[in-house]
């Protein structure tokens, strides 16, 4: 299966344990997205990178909220000292984007990691 | 900013007929719209999307929408649903730059046979 990747598929946590999430996505895709999905809401844009330099964060991606992309392939997500509210489904897409290019490049979704905090 | 506002969150219709799911968007500049599905338990899955040219966008699995730029609409139709079709459907608009895409509530769509 050459499409986007998450895993874990799920996660149960305490309260104030830290996790860490990875994203795999599609081969040769420069650019790779997270976003959260609370349940009943649609998907909140969380960071992207483009290759390994994260362009952009979102204010909801609070200071227990990190994302790295290391070498520009897989990237991790680590919430630490997670609170109920983090409870949400965490989504990873990727997409083939020239810098500054106008032109529309779909994004591809991953089937999510859900996290539960107890 | 963009934002996007579904009206629905419930739509209940009964299997071969038709529906319609709306969609509102708000946006300063220049947009691109979409539709995506997303069945239990799985990640999204593109419809269709508008970018330029013909208002009457045609997708995946019989859907099709229509932008409306007067009305800053894109609305979702089928005209005959399946049982399959049953799933969260969710509006999304981006910048052209297409790296902050803005999604809506989504609307669980239930077809009953």
């Amino acid at each position: 299966d050459t499409g986007v990747s998450q895993d874990p598929r799920h996660k149960i946590t305490k309260r104030g344990q830290n996790v860490t999430f990875r994203c795999d996505p599609i081969s040769e895709h420069n650019r790779l997205y997270w976003y959260r999905q609370t349940l009943g809401q649609g998907p909140e844009f969380l960071t992207y990178f483009q290759n390994e330099a994260q362009l952009e964060k979102s204010r909801l991606l609070s200071d227990r909220f990190s994302a790295e992309r290391p070498k520009g392939s897989f990237s991790t997500l680590e919430i630490q000292r997670t609170e109920q509210g983090d409870s949400a489904m965490y989504l990873c897409a990727s997409s083939y984007t020239l810098p500054r290019d106008g032109n529309y490049n779909e994004q591809f979704f991953g089937p999510g990691t859900r996290l539960t905090v107890l | 900013a963009q934002s996007v506002t579904q009206l629905d969150s419930q739509v209940p219709v009964f299997e071969e007929a038709p529906v319609e799911l709306r969609c509102n968007y708000s946006s300063s500049v220049s947009v691109y719209l979409f539709w995506y599905v997303q069945y239990p338990n799985q990640g999204l899955q593109l419809l269709l999307k508008y970018l330029s040219g013909s208002t009457l966008v045609k997708g995946i699995n019989g859907f099709e929408a229509e932008f409306n730029k007067s009305q800053t609409s894109f609305h979702l139709r089928k005209p005959s649903v399946h049982i399959s079709d049953t799933a969260e459907y969710f509006c999304a608009v981006s910048d052209l730059a297409n790296n902050d895409m803005r999604f809506g509530a989504g609307t669980r769509l239930t077809v009953k046979p």
